[in-house]
């Protein structure tokens, strides 16, 4: 069974640092793209960045470039983002999903609150 | 960035019915890298539809994804209660993957 599960969610003060993890199971993780997706509390969702099957490719959403750092580590099944310099605006449920052309499973997700 | 914008923004429907949400698209999406995801309250999204047409797997056949270039349908058929939620579009044609805001399917 596929799973993916997020940690490493909480409260943060603007400025502060937070790293996500999402482990994976149930399926060969290093075969498939791996993307990060928000949801800030009653809005949509919005989609945050993107690694390639060894995390030689990576992209991100204009309003996280420079600030937050997706990698993965294939060996430990696990993809990771790193926020650094967070904002009030990034407080949302943080989603990992899998895939390239389409989001076919995703976690549960974490929550990052960041306020003062 | 290829901004997506659906409509309607709210569709009230009874059971039975049919809905038909519309994604539309700033600029053509190549290879009809277009994806619809349901999502419920306190649930994350679930794949209904990618390559703009072909149905996920256990997606019942009530769901049909259509359209290329800029726009795209989802149509629901014979609608049931079960189907209240919000829907939305996703396209991977190009970096950044961005979503449409959502349209809000309500079944009375």
């Amino acid at each position: 069974e596929v799973q993916l599960v997020e940690s490493g969610g909480g409260l943060v003060q603007p400025g502060g640092s937070l790293r996500l993890s999402c482990a994976a199971s149930g399926f060969s993780f290093s075969s498939y793209w791996m993307h990060w997706v928000r949801q800030a509390p009653g809005k949509g969702l919005v989609w945050v960045s993107r690694i390639d099957f060894d995390g030689s490719s990576t992209t991100y959403a204009d309003s996280v470039k420079g600030r937050f750092t997706i990698s993965r580590d294939n060996a430990k099944n696990t993809l990771y983002l790193q926020m650094n310099s967070l904002r009030d605006e990034d407080t949302a449920v943080y989603y990992c999903a899998r895939g390239a052309r389409f989001n076919d499973y995703w976690g549960h997700g974490t929550l990052v609150t960041v306020s003062s | 960035e290829i901004v997506l914008t659906q409509s309607p923004g709210t569709l009230s429907l009874s059971p039975g019915e049919r809905a038909t949400l519309s994604c539309r698209a700033s600029r053509t999406i190549s290879s009809n890298f277009l994806v619809w995801y349901q999502q419920k309250p306190g649930q994350a999204p679930r794949v209904l539809i990618y390559g703009a047409s072909t149905r996920a797997t256990g997606i019942p056949d009530r769901f049909t994804g259509s359209g290329s270039g800029t726009d795209f349908t989802l149509t629901i058929n014979r609608l049931e209660p079960e189907d209240s939620a919000v829907y939305y579009c996703q396209q991977f044609g190009s970096s950044p993957y961005t979503f449409g805001q959502g349209t809000k399917l309500e079944i009375q």
